[in-house]
């Protein structure tokens, strides 16, 4: 199988703090990981595409100095919110890609989300 | 960038009717176009994917069409049951580069009545 996990599944914290959010390919090296936020009854949206050993890149409108993102080998990713307020409030899913990019199915596997909480 | 539109935004059907979900595209580059379910607070779970290469799929209770020349792709799902109650989304990406880059359709809210 290929399972992802995320952690911490839940988390609520002051408005102005910084969160960070793991993303673990559990059982498989994961080639490129992304990043999605999904609002209550809304669509998942990719923020940022997390590639190891390089920089991330963020969709359009996603601000990469507020959302971080570390891809620090194939089997995790991070992502921090910094400075959150309110707004940023949203339920956080990452996905991983097991196979080579151009080979394989190109079948993602998506991690439990994080809800994310800010007061 | 790739744009894929969803409809209906919610259905209810009767248990055992079918229920038909459709989506369009708007990248004629996308190849991979796969339909996810989602319960509510949970991860998206694949349910049935479908390449540009091949026009109908069927898993067993679930198929997926795809009409390239009209950048359109629908989910089919039979004998629907109360457990079939979830939203659906559809999406779309370029397999062939830049990874699996999903674009999610706005999503479905599937009702099974009994």
């Amino acid at each position: 199988g290929a399972v992802v996990s995320q952690h911490p599944s839940r988390v609520i914290c002051k408005s102005g703090t910084s969160v960070k959010i793991e993303c673990r390919s559990l059982d498989f090296q994961a080639t490129t990981m992304f990043w999605y936020r999904q609002f209550p009854k809304q669509s998942l949206m990719l923020m940022a595409t997390s590639n190891e050993g390089s920089k991330a890149t963020y969709e359009q409108g996603v601000e990469k100095d507020k959302f971080l993102i570390n891809h620090a080998s194939l089997t995790l990713s991070t992502l921090t919110v910094t400075s959150a307020h309110p707004e940023d409030s949203s339920f956080y899913i990452c996905s991983a890609r097991k196979d080579r990019i151009g080979a394989g199915t190109g079948e993602l596997f998506f991690g439990e989300g994080s809800r994310l909480t800010v007061l | 960038g790739e744009n894929v539109e969803q409809h209906p935004s919610t259905l209810s059907v009767q248990e055992g009717d079918s229920a038909v979900i459709k989506c369009t595209y708007s990248d004629s580059a996308s190849n991979y176009f796969p339909w996810y379910k989602q319960e509510l607070g949970k991860r998206p779970q694949l349910i049935i994917d479908i390449r540009s290469n091949v026009g109908e799929k069927k898993d067993q209770r679930i198929a997926v069409t795809l009409n390239k020349t009209a950048k359109h792709f629908s989910l089919h799902i039979t004998e629907t049951q109360p457990e079939d109650s979830a939203v659906y989304f559809c999406a779309a990406s370029k397999l062939t580069g830049g990874g699996n880059k999903l674009t999610f359709g706005t999503g479905t809210q599937l009702k099974v009545e009994l």
